[in-house]
């Protein structure tokens, strides 16, 4: 069964650091998500992505954080200047239409900011 | 008032039991409904999805949706150990952007 994967499964990096986090998701789907997870909190919507483009943004996702599908395949979160509180698992989640399919996420990558 | 309420738990019931899991909904617009297993450290897995109102099985599992009353249903029968995890229950709608609405997600531990 095709599946969401993200790499790496587990980052560290140092406060005030750039990383990107990395998707591939299905296929076919047409519309990509980033979720986050602080560690035993409800997931979080970040953004939203279709069409080349943000379809939608959260409050959370300020001018820290910036997604790119820089090729057909691959779907990016880069997170800047990161800080202690960045410190959470960030999911990638892809549809195939968007809110009339499912959602399907990714294991995920841990993010920990020292 | 929240789109999507869901009991946070924790649940703990012996191996063996019928397990009822819920959530409620504000948004009348909802068409789409699903929930999702998500273990310790991983992502959330679809488990049921379902549109409009009525009943899906699938195994074990049966997912309820009855939208007159905003409220939605996942039945697990004969519960095992390895359904001890978190479930997500969430929903979408055609007008609500391509967005989904989750639960804060229950907790579940089968005791064998």
């Amino acid at each position: 069964e095709p599946e969401v994967t993200q790499t790496p499964s587990h980052q560290v990096t140092q406060m005030g650091q750039e990383v990107i986090l990395r998707c591939v998701p299905i296929s076919n789907h047409l519309y990509f998500y980033w979720y986050r997870q602080i560690l035993g909190q409800k997931v979080e919507f970040l953004v939203s992505f279709y069409n080349n483009e943000i379809s939608e943004k959260s409050e959370i996702f300020d001018d820290q954080f910036s997604v790119e599908r820089p090729d057909g395949s691959n779907f990016t979160l880069k997170i800047r200047s990161t800080k202690l509180e960045d410190s959470a698992m960030y999911f990638c989640a892809s549809s195939g239409q968007g809110g009339n399919s499912p959602l399907h996420f990714g294991n995920g990558t841990r993010l920990t900011v020292t | 008032q929240k789109e999507v309420e869901q009991d946070p738990g924790p649940l703990s019931v012996p191996e063996g039991a019928i397990v009822s899991l819920n959530c409620t909904y504000s948004n009348s617009a909802f068409q789409y409904f699903m929930w999702y297993r998500q273990y310790s450290r991983k992502g959330p897995e679809l488990l049921m999805y379902t549109y409009s109102s009525g009943n899906k099985e699938d195994g074990r599992f049966t997912a309820q949706v009855d939208k007159s009353s905003k409220y939605i249903s996942l039945f697990i029968r004969d519960s095992q150990p390895s359904d001890s995890a978190t479930y997500l229950c969430a929903m979408s709608a055609m007008n609500t952007g391509n967005q989904f609405y989750f639960g804060t997600g229950t907790s579940l531990t089968v005791i064998p």
